[in-house]
């Protein structure tokens, strides 16, 4: 079964735009990943922010998280046409499999 | 390229037929992981390795399928009798699992390929 939830399912916004996007899972966890997967393609490990963190910086990517909602977000700052793609959030709560949402579309417009 | 790589990118079956599909993790990586994604929905779990042993197997994972690690490097994922529901793109991932004591932080970063994208006729 998948633990997390994306929120929204899908996102358009215009070129330069911030892009904030929802996860919410159900159980306790080890530590939280976001993934990118253009098109009809593999996934990409973007950020991984462990359960004792509450915000984690990767170059125009921003993640919190809040253990006591069980939630976090991912932000994408100055938006590019290149960082169209969906956008998984994944648990890890047994140390090995990873538990994905069904994601969220980022449609970026030029 | 020493990411991982998949071997066929898309198959085309007929249903009834047996297919193979192939996984090359990143040579150090002692984790290979399977994982199978349909149109829209994220990943779902089908099975993992630790090196050469089969540790888990999702009820995803039917009597149809089976997963080989012989050697603890490459893995195959063979369906037989395919059905139209097997329809589906084939995910593998691989990670280096540390322990705590090797200074590993008991994480688990999984690596992904680009997938095997199978059509069922």
């Amino acid at each position: 079964s998948q633990q997390g939830e994306e929120d929204p399912q899908a996102l358009s916004i215009q070129e330069g735009e911030n892009a904030t996007m929802n996860c919410s899972y159900k159980t306790s966890i080890n530590n939280l990943q976001w993934y990118r997967q253009n098109s009809g393609r593999g996934l990409v490990h973007l950020i991984l922010i462990r359960s004792n963190e509450r915000e984690k910086h990767s170059g125009r990517l921003r993640v919190t998280l809040d253990t006591s909602k069980k939630s976090s977000s991912l932000l994408i700052t100055a938006s590019r046409a290149a960082d169209t793609a969906s956008y998984f959030c994944a648990t890890n709560p047994n140390d090995y499999k990873l538990s994905f949402g069904a994601g969220t579309t980022v449609t970026v417009r030029a | 390229d020493t990411g991982v790589s998949q071997d066929p990118r898309h198959k085309i079956t007929k249903r009834g037929q047996n297919v193979t599909f192939r996984c090359d993790p990143i040579s150090e990586h002692n984790r290979l992981y399977w994982y199978r994604q349909t149109l829209g929905q994220g990943p779902e779990f089908l099975t993992y390795f630790q090196n050469e042993a089969q540790l888990e197997k999702s009820r995803l994972l039917s009597d149809r399928f089976s997963a080989e690690r012989p050697k603890g490097s490459f893995s195959t994922l063979e369906i037989q009798r395919t059905e139209q529901g097997d329809s589906a793109m084939y995910l593998c991932a691989s990670s280096q699992k540390r322990g705590r004591l090797a200074g590993g932080r008991g994480e688990d970063e999984q690596f992904f390929g680009p997938g095997t994208r199978l059509t069922v006729l």
